[in-house]
């Protein structure tokens, strides 16, 4: 069975240009997150969406970030204009059901950004 | 502020032995507890969980240790082998938080041959 997949895998881009990522989760999931891993905190959750709608964004650093999911396979993750610090890991996760409690998430593999 | 904490970033273990991961949470709701496991280059791999209704949870090899009152979990791997080494991340979740996960920043396990 595919797994999460993300695209880009790497993208290497000028400060100020636009970046979208895009994501298609695990197909019959109704949960996507997406995250962003630095060496300093970890894993952050961003955003995350349930049965397309988005749920909770408080983790979206500033309004340079915006997330959609227009349909339940798809999702993009946009940031514009673009700053060096956004450099990071950014993965992309699903998972089944609504309540986290009993299903664990499922990764992609990451695009890794780098803003120069 | 973290609410999951993995306070040692490294850890080496020869082959053969036991490793043993550990993590702390901070809030008392978490519920629902994983460990993920994760290559270079690579997403993370969900590795097992528990619930807090349980203290332990055995897959193989892994087996994951829950003390609610110290807010402390663990995971043992025996016998370690070198394919295990990658960088271990735990993640807990309240059902009051809805889907989300609070993941500790990680360690990395190296297995000696």
């Amino acid at each position: 069975d595919a797994g999460v997949i993300q695209s880009p895998r790497h993208e290497v881009t000028e400060m100020g240009q636009e970046v979208t990522l895009r994501c298609k989760p695990i197909s019959g999931h109704n949960s996507l997150f997406w995250y962003r891993q630095t060496m300093m905190r970890g894993l952050e959750l961003l955003i995350y969406f349930n049965n397309n709608v988005p749920i909770d964004d408080s983790g979206m650093p500033e309004d340079r970030f915006s997330a959609k999911m227009p349909n339940a396979s798809f999702s993009t993750l946009k940031i514009q204009p673009s700053e060096p610090r956004d450099s990071a890991v950014y993965f992309c996760a699903s998972s089944s059901g609504t309540v986290a409690g009993n299903q664990p998430q499922h990764f992609g593999d990451g695009t890794r950004l780098s803003i120069l | 502020d973290q609410q999951v904490k993995q306070n040692s970033p490294s850890l080496s273990v020869q082959e053969g032995r036991i490793s043993i991961l550990n993590c702390d949470y901070t809030n008392s709701m978490f519920d629902y507890f994983l460990w993920y496991k994760k290559y270079p280059a690579e997403g993370p791999t969900f590795l097992i969980s528990i619930s807090s209704i349980k203290d332990k949870n055995e897959d193989g090899r892994f087996t994951v240790f829950l003390n609610k009152s110290a807010k402390h979990l663990s995971l043992h791997i025996v016998p370690s082998q070198p394919g295990d080494s990658a960088v271990y991340f735990c993640a807990a979740s309240a059902r009051d938080t809805g889907n989300q996960f609070y993941f500790g920043t990680g360690t990395s396990l190296t297995v000696i041959p």
